[in-house]
């Protein structure tokens, strides 16, 4: 059963790029696609976007300008990178594997606050 | 942008009601809807895909139903586990757009 765990520094200062890594467990990344979704405190879900175990990427047009996502699958991890960061971007990122059959998402990480603040 | 609006935002029921949450799409998107659950603290969690396929392991008193641009989720007997928030997610295309959510409280 895949499971997916988010890790990455828990507070970033504004201006500062924004890394955080999802590490897939109990599969291979080498054949899915994957995304990353984040939740503002207390307000709904935004679809990042995802990248796939080629490294070919879709992002999210409100952040495309300052995302990065990559795959590393000597390690079965995936990556992200948002720079420039401000307070609006603080919230709790999510990771999720993407079925392609209808783009749904399953299953998800736990899940890790991101402050942005100085 | 496809914009997803549900309805209510949050309701009051009690552990056996029959649930229902709406939710509209701003265009036609086929059956490109998912369910989600979310309890507080924890992850999201797909329920329902393709607007009526029930999850492997999401309980049969969960249902999906609707094409096009509007689309209903019902719980039928709601049960104490039940109470969480509700998100639907379109996947007819980029970006992939959720709606803000139906929070099920209870009554």
């Amino acid at each position: 059963q895949v499971q997916l765990q988010e890790s990455g520094p828990g507070r970033v200062k504004p201006s500062e790029t924004l890394s955080l890594t999802c590490t897939v467990s109990g599969g291979s990344i080498s054949s899915d696609y994957w995304s990353w979704i984040r939740q503002p405190p207390g307000k709904g879900l935004e679809w990042i976007g995802y990248v796939s175990y080629t490294g070919s990427t879709n992002y999210n047009p409100s952040l495309k300008s300052r995302v990065t996502m990559s795959v590393d699958t000597s390690k079965n991890q995936i990556s992200l990178r948002l720079n420039s960061v401000t307070a609006a971007d603080t919230a709790v990122y999510y990771c999720a594997r993407v079925v392609l059959v209808r783009n749904r998402f399953d299953p998800w990480g736990q899940g890790t606050l991101v402050t942005v603040s100085s | 942008d496809i914009q997803m609006t549900q309805s209510p935002s949050s309701l009051s029921a009690s552990v056996g009601d029959r649930v229902t949450i709406t939710c509209r799409a701003s265009q036609s998107i086929s059956n490109y809807l998912n369910w989600y659950q979310q309890k507080p603290g924890k992850a999201p969690k797909l329920l329902i895909f393709a607007a009526s396929s029930l999850q492997s392991g999401s309980p049969s008193r969960f249902s999906g139903s609707g094409s096009g641009t509007d689309f209903t989720l019902t719980i039928r007997g709601l049960q104490p586990e039940d109470f969480a928030t509700y998100y639907c997610q379109q996947s007819y295309n980029t970006p992939l757009t959720f709606g803000g959510g139906t929070k099920v409280e209870v009554k």
